[in-house]
């Protein structure tokens, strides 16, 4: 089955340090994005990238970085986790010229 | 004003009963609409996208578009505990590539 994986599923860390979290996957989309998801805010985004050479900063982009290795890779760096950073963190392919995204199983994430 | 709006509910309503939830969205240059699910948890799960005004049917699901009025709605028919979950509502504009997402309705569906 084509998918969307994310690892890992659950970190537990420590602020101040440097956490990745990566995505892959195999559907063949050119898209992928990465979201975050807090309780009462919904979903937010934070990078997306159309293809590896076009990243782009999302509404929420401050304290995370990106990197597209490949077409169906898409890590998100914390260079310094915060606690503010604790969250559930989605990743999300999608195809050109369609707006439909799907998502990865997602990471829960908490920065103690 | 937020862009997409929901109400957050919880919308509770009887096993076999139909649901109704609601979407209203800002920008009038929308031209994408979808609804997801997403059980406590886990990940949002497509399970409708709609492009043009008036209804669409899937199985138990329908999604309704009014571009005039700006809302998008989902009408479950036959309720069953296995949708209980938060029904999130996301819109796209045709000179965007980004999905705007609304804080979600949670559904209970009680037997």
């Amino acid at each position: 089955d084509a998918d969307v994986t994310q690892t890992p599923r659950n970190r537990i860390t420590k602020t101040g340090k440097r956490i990745m979290l990566e995505c892959s996957q195999t559907k063949g989309h050119d898209r992928m994005y990465w979201y975050r998801q807090d309780p009462g805010l919904g979903l937010r985004l934070i990078y997306y990238s159309f293809d590896v050479k076009d990243i782009n900063k999302g509404e929420i982009s401050d304290g995370y970085s990106v990197s597209r290795q490949a077409q169906a890779k898409f890590s998100l760096s914390l260079e310094s986790a915060i606690p503010n950073q604790t969250a559930l963190y989605f990743c999300a392919t999608g195809r050109r010229f369609f707006n439909e995204q799907f998502f990865g199983p997602g990471t829960r994430l908490t920065v103690l | 004003q937020k862009e997409v709006e929901q109400n957050s509910g919880p919308l509770s309503v009887p096993e076999g009963a139909i649901a109704s939830l609601n979407c209203t969205y800002s920008d009038r240059g929308s031209q994408s609409f979808f609804w997801y699910r997403q059980y406590s948890g886990k990940s949002p799960e497509l399970i409708m996208s709609i492009y043009s005004n008036g209804d669409k049917e899937d199985g138990r699901f329908t999604a309704q578009l009014n571009k005039a009025s700006q809302y998008v709605s989902l009408l479950i028919r036959d309720s069953q505990p296995s949708d209980s979950a938060t029904y999130l509502c996301a819109v796209a504009s045709y000179n965007t590539d980004k999905l705007i997402f609304g804080t979600g309705t949670r559904l209970q569906v009680f037997p």
